[in-house]
């Protein structure tokens, strides 16, 4: 069974730029979450997704935003970027069925803002 | 509100020693609890699981029990490898999402 894939493994922009991260969860799974992972700040809550519908957001400004496409593949949008959003970000699934909470997670994109 | 506390690293261990990392937690309700785990370069893999007071999760010779007394989740194992260090992250659940700890990297030399 394949895993939780993410694209692209790194991504390198500018000040200001617009980023776009993509996900795609383990066939099955209807829920997507981001995590940020930043140097020094552990993993932080972005964004859940789940039936296409944005569920949950944590601590964060407007500018990140995503969606869920039909096929449960997801997409992770970080408008006007700043220096302080280089990070590592986490993709994971879940099937929110019986073993709910049970998070799957994907490689990582390295988002690196010059 | 729901956190997560672990114990600050590094811990650095020799091959074969005891490991216990320390894990205590704040949560409203009844969470499910796991250890995650962050080998260099890579993403978070579920390390074990436990769903239940008393319940004890274990996998590749891990373990951890889940305290509900003393709101605790240590991991422990008994024997550690040179390929066990990574970084290792405590999480509760909600049914929103996972809430971590800040992860406690683990070095093992032979």
């Amino acid at each position: 069974e394949a895993g939780v894939t993410q694209s692209p493994t790194h991504l390198i922009k500018t000040r200001g730029q617009q980023a776009t991260l993509r996900c795609s969860p383990i066939s099955g799974h209807t829920s997507v979450y981001w995590y940020q992972q930043a140097l020094g700040l552990g993993l932080q809550f972005l964004l859940w997704y789940d039936e296409g519908e944005e569920r949950n957001r944590g601590n964060f400004p407007p500018r990140f935003s995503g969606r869920q496409f039909p096929n449960y593949s997801s997409e992770l949008n970080v408008n006007a970027l700043e220096l302080e959003d280089s990070a590592l970000y986490l993709c994971a699934s879940s099937d929110q069925g019986p073993l709910s909470y049970e998070q799957y997670f994907g490689p990582g994109t390295r988002l690196t803002v010059t | 509100g729901n956190s997560v506390t672990q114990m600050e690293g590094p811990v650095t261990l020799s091959e074969e020693a005891f490991l216990t990392i320390n894990c205590t937690y704040t949560a409203t309700g009844y969470p499910s609890l796991f250890w995650y785990v962050q080998y260099p370069g890579e993403g978070l893999q579920l390390l074990l699981k436990a769903t239940k007071a008393d319940d004890k999760g274990s996998n590749k010779g891990f373990e951890a029990t889940y305290r509900k007394e003393t709101t605790s989740f240590h991991l422990e194992k008994g024997s550690v490898q040179v390929s066990d260090s990574a970084v290792y992250f405590c999480a509760l659940s909600r049914t929103d999402k996972l809430i971590f700890g800040t992860g406690t990297r683990l070095q093992v030399f032979p």
